[in-house]
């Protein structure tokens, strides 16, 4: 059974430009969440998704955004890179409320 | 709203001691606990899930414990390795699968 698949898995970008974050779910999943992780600020909750409608956002400013499609694969968007926006973003998928969360690997993001 | 603590931040055993793992919450209207792992640069891994009609789950070296009462979660590992060197996270969510994670603990174990 396949997990959650993040790709890619590093990126470097330069401040001012947008990145897109792909998160494909485990099979059967509906619900992805989107999570940034820093040293300082831990795990912060982004987004959650379910059926292509976005259920929960955390406290993020709009440069943060992100979709699912039919298949339940989400992407994130981050426009107008600040430094700041350097994590490991994680995403999870899970059954709805049932079955906990699975995470993906991460996609290492630095600005530079 | 939810807060989730985690006390200590770090923590170091020698190998063979029992490790034990506590992680408090605020509202104890939680649909589901979840313990995690995880290891430097990695995602995390999904340990143990107990859900909030459960008292406890159980595998292999790991026990977690839950008192909705109390606001408590605890993880117990049985004589531990060094392999089992990681942070270690808590997360409580409510109805609708909103998880509230903790800051973790960071566990070393000293062959």
């Amino acid at each position: 059974k396949a997990g959650v698949t993040q790709t890619p898995r590093y990126l470097i970008k330069t401040r001012g430009q947008q990145v897109t974050l792909s998160c494909s779910p485990i099979s059967g999943h509906r619900s992805v969440s989107w999570y940034q992780q820093t040293p300082g600020q831990g795990l912060q909750f982004l987004f959650e998704y379910f059926s292509e409608t976005q259920r929960n956002k955390g406290n993020f400013p709009g440069r943060f955004s992100g979709r699912q499609f039919s298949n339940s694969r989400s992407e994130m968007n981050v426009s107008t890179l600040e430094l700041g926006d350097s994590a490991l973003y994680l995403c999870a998928s899970s059954l709805e409320m049932s079955g906990g969360y699975t995470f993906g690997s991460g996609t290492r993001l630095t600005v530079v | 709203k939810q807060e989730v603590t985690q006390i200590p931040a770090a923590l170091s055993v020698p190998e063979g001691e029992n490790l034990v793992l506590n992680c408090s919450f605020t509202d104890s209207a939680i649909y589901n606990l979840q313990w995690f792992r995880q290891d430097p640069g990695k995602g995390l891994t999904s340990l143990l899930l107990i859900q909030s009609s459960q008292r406890e789950q159980t595998s292999g070296r790991l026990n977690a414990s839950l008192d909705k009462s109390s606001g408590r979660s605890t993880l117990y590992i049985a004589a531990s390795q060094p392999g089992d060197s990681a942070t270690y996270l808590c997360a409580a969510s409510d109805s609708w699968g909103k998880f509230q994670f903790g800051a973790g603990t960071q566990v070393v174990v000293t062959p």
